[in-house]
């Protein structure tokens, strides 16, 4: 059980271009999903806090006009980056909460 | 500012020692710690984790230690076996449900043969 997915699991886009990510816990409803990015070698960065049918709650210092959050449903939230620049180039990890938090397996974004 | 510390990058041990894995952490609102094991390219998975009101926790051959005054943590790992080769991070969270983790910055272990 508490089994979250991610898609796509790798992806490459070109420099101004928008990219969407989903995240969906497949065998229960999560109450709050967090967005977390990990560049090489450095510690898992928290991004945003989402919960369903509410706007995302972002950390200090991340563009929430950069990294648009939708919850949409207790099973599913999704991460658009938009205008990708070379920067934003990292890997993407997601969680789901009821009260323990289950991780997805990531999304390496590679932006060209 | 870096609230969740693992001051040790890396690790290595042989197969059947003891590894232990250090945290340490400044704020005094955390009350509940979680150890994590990831692999490149994936999702961190949950090891194992301990409430402050414990000193100890133990499951297997993982065994985490908390010493509040000290905002000291450790994960014990007995006997390390080449399968535990990984990124550990410990986290730390305050009371409540699904409230957000701050995760330390990591030690890569690496078990020899």
């Amino acid at each position: 059980g508490a089994v979250v997915s991610q898609h796509p699991s790798w992806v490459i886009c070109k420099s101004g271009t928008s990219v969407k990510i989903e995240c969906r816990s497949l065998d229960f409803q999560a109450t709050t999903m967090f967005w977390y990015r990990q560049f090489p070698k450095q510690s898992l960065m928290l991004m945003a806090t989402s919960n369903e049918g509410s706007k995302a709650t972002y950390e200090q210092g991340v563009e929430k006009d950069k990294f648009l959050i939708n919850h949409a449903s207790l099973t599913l939230s999704t991460l658009t980056v938009t205008s990708a620049h070379p920067e934003d180039s990292s890997f993407y990890i997601c969680s789901a909460a009821t009260y323990e938090q289950y991780f997805g397996p990531g999304t390496r974004l590679t932006v060209t | 500012d870096q609230q969740v510390k693992q001051n040790s990058p890396s690790l290595s041990v042989q197969e059947g020692r003891i590894s232990i894995l250090n945290c340490d952490y400044t704020n005094s609102m955390f009350d509940y710690f979680l150890w994590y094991k990831k692999y490149p390219a994936e999702g961190p998975t949950f090891l194992i984790s301990i409430s402050s009101i414990k000193d100890k926790n133990e499951d297997g051959r993982f065994t985490v230690f908390l010493n509040k005054s000290a905002k000291h943590l450790s994960l014990h790992i007995v006997p390390s076996q080449p399968g535990d080769s990984a990124v550990y991070f410990c986290a730390a969270r305050r009371a409540g449900t699904a409230s957000k983790l701050t995760f330390g910055t990591g030690t890569r272990l690496q078990v020899t043969l």
